[in-house]
């Protein structure tokens, strides 16, 4: 089955800086790759996605990026504030989604 | 518009009993979405559907679970019998679903479940 790999497990960045998380799969059989962020306590929400047939997707300060070759993607967080701090979780979807273990991203102000 | 309705919020059961959690997805989405998450496995989707039809529910743990979507505005989650180690906080989630993408799902607030 499907196996994916998230790193780094914690991240800490100065407001401002940026962040990356990047995550891999094994079954290059996945065509959908959605990133959720969650704050502590709060529920999840789905703050970006990327469908195989796409390189890049921006949304403001966030953006993702995919490599089919290699079987990774990327969470890229600019001008990182302090309400970026949460986890967050990569997938991969191929009919059953796989999810990562997770980042816990803390930003300083 | 109230967003994702989840019932209950809170219930704790006996092992062996049945369980029903229930979700009223926000009015004109047409994909509804049920999650499970747990400290041990994190994260997991275990089905969803497109205008009521599942479309995968290859996430759902065993027999036990079974979901259905009877109508665009109301959706169940059954677990019988009812084991320990389905206590988790599930998440119902809706979105409207564009084959383009960008598909923004909102999320309930969560049943959480404990099986004692």
């Amino acid at each position: 089955g499907e196996n994916v790999e998230q790193h780094p497990s914690t991240l800490s960045v100065q407001e401002g800086d940026s962040a990356v998380i990047k995550c891999t799969y094994s079954d290059s059989a996945s065509n959908y790759f959605p990133w959720y962020k969650q704050e502590l306590g709060k529920r999840p929400q789905l703050i970006i996605d990327i469908r195989s047939n796409v390189g890049e997707k921006k949304d403001q300060r966030i953006a993702v990026t995919l490599n089919k070759t290699a079987k990774h993607f990327s969470l890229h967080i600019t001008e990182t504030q302090p309400e970026d701090s949460a986890v967050y979780f990569c997938a991969a979807r191929r009919g059953k989604s796989t999810f990562g273990d997770g980042t816990t991203l803390t930003v300083k102000p | 518009d109230a967003g994702v309705i989840q019932s209950p919020r809170h219930e704790v059961t006996e092992m062996g009993q049945e369980v029903t959690l229930r979700c009223k997805p926000i009015s004109g989405h047409n994909s509804l979405f049920w999650y499970r998450q747990t400290m041990m496995r994190g994260l997991e989707l275990l089905i969803y559907f497109n205008n009521n039809v599942p479309i995968d529910d290859s996430g759902m743990p065993e027999d036990r679970f079974s979901a259905k979507m009877p109508n665009a505005s109301f959706s169940t989650l059954k677990i019988q019998p009812s084991e320990p180690r389905d206590s988790a906080v599930y998440f119902c989630a809706s979105s409207f679903y564009r084959l383009a993408g960008g598909n923004e799902q909102f999320f309930g607030p969560g049943t959480r479940l404990t099986v004692l």
